[in-house]
């Protein structure tokens, strides 16, 4: 079974300043998919980034990129020029590319706290 | 708005009673996952369904049971409710069933149970 851990359960940033969440994965697939989700107040789910395993290029969406070490199992994201509207919490999620099944496994979560 | 709606949006009920989750999944989605957010167990995930069919199950108890109808909504039923069964409950879509395809999640249903 894959396992997920966030060891970071709190993080605070200053606006405009650069945070990195780490994520740490266990599995013994060679092909899967990793995600990172937002969860902001309204607990709304929401998309941040994803990455293919296959992919040696790490995923970049704007301010979010990820560094993906694959040998390491970890797969940290770094948001740049942090702003107010970042606070939530993050989740890293893992998805098994085999199968028809396709569920996520999720760790327990980065609560991020953006300061002026 | 990711295009997935879930009703209702807050449901609260006693012990022992029994309840219905609705979700619509986005225009042309085929597939239907349902999670459940608790402050214990964090967010896990439940069943899925594609086109009808359930494709995968996880730590799902006995007494919750889902299904996905020919016009492709899901309904996610929980009897004989527990105080733990107290959570969000998010309902997400894709378009199929594999993976390489990115879920996207309803606004979720908060159940409390006293």
């Amino acid at each position: 079974a894959q396992t997920v851990t966030q060891s970071q359960p709190e993080m605070s940033v200053q606006e405009a300043e650069t945070v990195t969440l780490s994520c740490t994965y266990d599995t013994s697939e060679n092909n899967y998919y990793l995600f990172w989700y937002k969860q902001p107040p309204s607990r709304q789910m929401i998309l941040v980034i994803r990455q293919e395993a296959y992919k040696q290029q790490n995923a970049t969406e704007n301010r979010f990129s990820v560094n993906f070490q694959k040998a390491a199992k970890s797969f940290s994201l770094k948001i740049s020029d942090s702003q107010l509207g970042d606070t939530a919490m993050y989740f890293c999620a893992f998805m098994t590319a085999t199968g028809t099944a396709s569920k996520l496994t999720f760790g327990t979560g980065t609560r991020l706290q953006v300061t002026l | 708005d990711s295009g997935v709606t879930q009703t209702p949006k807050h449901l609260i009920t006693a012990t022992g009673q029994r309840v219905t989750l609705r979700c619509s999944p986005r225009s042309g989605d085929l597939s239907v996952y349902w999670y459940q957010q608790s402050l214990d167990q964090g967010l896990q995930f439940l069943i899925q369904y594609y086109n009808g069919e359930e494709r995968a199950k996880g730590n799902i108890l006995e007494r919750f049971s889902a299904q996905q109808f020919p016009d492709l909504h899901s309904e996610l039923n929980l009897s004989s409710l527990e105080l733990g069964d107290s959570a969000l409950y998010f309902c997400a879509s894709s378009v199929w069933d594999r993976a390489n395809n990115e879920q996207f999640f309803g606004p979720g249903t908060r159940l409390t149970v006293l």
